[in-house]
This record gives C-alpha cells, sequence and structure tokens, in this order.
C-alpha cells in the first residue's frame, strides 16, 4: 500500500526557515518523480516544487523560486522542502505527493494527507 | 500556463449529470488531469490525460477535450461526490491547477 507521511509542519515567524519531510513507502521510492502542492486556508491547490526520481530535474512555482529547495534521499525513501525566508502567505496545509512518471510532466496520482505550516509573528 | 474553470461553484442534486469545464492559456495537448478534493483529506486523482479513468474511479466519472478546452462531467451525481474539483496541466513546469469548482448540494 502506497503511504506518504508528511511532517514537519508548525508554527514559525516570519523570516525564518523550516524544512518539510515525506516519508514514503509501499512503492520503489527511486523509480518516480516527487512534488510539494499546498493549498491556502480558503484557497484553491498550488503546485510548490517538484523533482525528478533522480534529483536531476528539480523545478519551482514562482511564488517560491529562490526561497524554497526541495531534495530527495533514496537511502531514506524521503522527500524534503526546505523552505528559508518564510512570508505569511505561505502559511498552508503542505502535501507530498507521487507523480505516476520519472519526471514531473506526468501526473500527480497519489497524496498524502498533508503538515500544517502556519507563519505569523 | 494558466487555467480557469468554471463555474467556481454549483449546486445538483443526487441523480443530475454534472459539467466541469476547465480552459488552459495555451495548448496543453492532452495533459490535463482531473483532482477530487474533500476538506481535511488527501485530493484523488479521477482522470489523467484529458480521458483516462484511474484504477478505482467509478465509470460515471468520465472527461473529454483536448489543446485548451476540457470538461470534467459526473453522470449520475451519489452523495460521495460532494466536494472540490481541480484540473491541472502537466504538459510543463511550473504545473498549475484551476482555481477548483465546489459541488455542492
Amino acid at each position: 500500500e502506497v503511504q506518504l507521511v508528511e511532517s514537519g509542519g508548525t508554527l514559525v515567524e516570519p523570516g525564518r526557515s523550516l524544512r518539510l519531510s515525506c516519508a514514503a513507502s509501499g512503492f520503489n521510492f527511486d523509480d518516480y518523480a516527487m512534488h510539494w502542492v499546498r493549498q491556502s486556508p480558503g484557497k484553491g491547490l498550488e503546485w510548490v516544487s517538484g523533482i525528478s526520481w533522480n534529483g536531476d530535474s528539480i523545478d519551482y512555482g514562482d511564488s517560491v523560486k529562490g526561497r524554497f529547495i526541495i531534495s530527495r534521499d533514496s537511502a531514506k525513501n524521503s522527500l524534503y522542502l526546505q523552505m528559508n525566508s518564510l512570508r505569511v502567505e505561505d502559511t498552508a496545509l503542505y502535501f507530498c505527493a507521487k507523480d505516476r512518471a520519472k519526471v514531473t510532466t506526468s501526473w500527480i496520482d497519489f497524496w498524502g494527507q498533508g503538515t500544517r505550516v502556519t507563519v505569523s509573528s | 500556463i494558466q487555467m480557469t474553470q468554471s463555474p467556481s461553484s454549483l449546486s445538483a442534486s443526487v441523480g443530475d449529470t454534472v459539467t466541469i469545464t476547465c480552459r488552459a492559456s495555451q495548448t496543453v495537448t492532452y495533459y490535463l488531469n482531473w483532482y477530487q478534493h474533500k476538506q481535511g483529506k488527501a485530493p484523488n486523482l479521477l482522470i489523467y490525460a484529458t480521458s483516462s479513468l484511474q484504477f478505482g474511479v467509478p465509470s460515471r466519472f468520465s472527461g473529454s477535450g483536448s489543446d485548451t478546452d476540457f470538461t470534467l462531467t459526473i453522470s449520475g451525481l451519489q452523495p460521495e461526490d460532494f466536494a472540490t474539483y481541480y484540473c491541472q496541466q502537466s504538459y510543463r513546469t511550473p504545473l498549475t491547477f484551476g482555481g477548483g469548482t465546489k459541488v455542492e448540494i
């Protein structure tokens, strides 16, 4: 059974950093691209970042480019999101998601339950 | 690529046929996917590549379209279908979602 379990979300002050983690199980992690997608309160889904199966191809949404860094660790079957220079507008439920292919331009076929990040002073 | 969904919300009854449209600002060929999202739960893939039904999704869900104009149809709405639906293009990064369509009773 595919499982994606996010962690690391918390209340953090503007300007600070935070790292989210996603533990993957039930599939061969090395064979698939992975994504982070967020939902701000009262808003729709927003793609944050994606990483290819081997980490060679990485891309970001415009609102987080230059501040967030996505990475993956095949030894730990884990996906990460390093969030720097956090802003109030980064407040959201962050979902870890699995692609159906090795590249990020296929489709997301499985999502985690999300971890909540609140940026506030 | 901007994705525009309509309507943003709709009211329907059990048994109704519901149609949601999605328009892309430029061609996405057939790289158009549909997700169902219920508050507090993980989103769920319904349709991928415009018209392919994800395994385990009921056949009352169907998708059609090409290039810039796409449609999700729910034929015979069921109580468990009341949720928010999103289209998403995966033609090129950054991936983008439509604004969502909330289907209410």
